[in-house]
């Protein structure tokens, strides 16, 4: 089925961690998005990237980073985990900035201890 | 600062009309979306409005008014597989999507 994969679909881990969240799309969409949804929020952003090769910094982008070395593939990595990135997270992808919906993938939650 | 602002709950019964409203104030306006998510999973595309007016797609509607900064959807004919969260979404003058918290609508039998 044609979409959005993301990897792990649920983890916990220790504070302090390294965690690097997979997404991977086949519908050769040119922009790729990290979201976190929390309780009471509306989804914020994270990093995004408009194309294969170039990423810019959301909302929300302190303490992580991403990469977009090709079309398909758009990891998230938390680099020293705490226990306030604790949410779920939501690739999307769209095939045009400008216009046009946002597919997304199935959401992974993550629990920093 | 950019705010989109929708009720938290709403309730109503199976068979019925709801609406749900979202107002909204941003840095300028290029769409306005509406998606559902049903709980634990991802959101989905419902609609898209970029001028004024009314889009109807089956038992779904939703409206705009730029002037007002002002949009809602409507639900016909109300199903118990309605029973979701609606995520208000304002595309702004930077082309960035700015999210509603969303409403949560719980239908009763």
């Amino acid at each position: 089925i044609a979409g959005i994969t993301q990897a792990p679909t649920s983890q916990i881990l220790a504070a302090g961690r390294r965690m690097t969240l997979r997404c991977t799309q086949d519908m050769r969409h040119n922009a790729m998005y990290w979201y976190r949804q929390d309780l009471g929020l509306g989804l914020r952003l994270i990093h995004y990237s408009n194309t294969a090769g170039t990423t810019g910094k959301g909302e929300v982008p302190d303490g992580y980073s991403v990469s977009r070395a090709n079309t398909d593939d758009f990891p998230l990595t938390l680099a020293s985990a705490v226990p306030s990135q604790t949410s779920v997270y939501f690739c999307a992808s769209s095939d045009r900035t400008d216009v046009g919906e946002l597919f997304f993938g199935e959401g992974s939650r993550l629990t920093v201890l | 600062g950019q705010n989109i602002d929708q009720p938290t709950e709403m309730t109503a019964t199976e068979g019925a009309i709801v609406q749900i409203n979202c107002t909204y104030q941003t840095s300028g306006f290029n769409g306005l979306f509406w998606y559902q998510q049903h709980a634990g999973e991802a959101p989905t595309f419902l609609s898209y409005n970029v001028l004024d007016g009314l889009e109807e797609k089956g038992r779904f509607s939703s409206f705009l008014s730029r002037s007002k900064g002002y949009s809602y959807l409507l639900l016909k004919e109300l199903q118990m597989k309605d029973s979701a969260s609606y995520l208000c979404a304002v595309r702004d003058s930077n082309y960035q999507l700015i999210w509603g918290a969303g409403t949560k609508l719980i239908i009763k039998p």
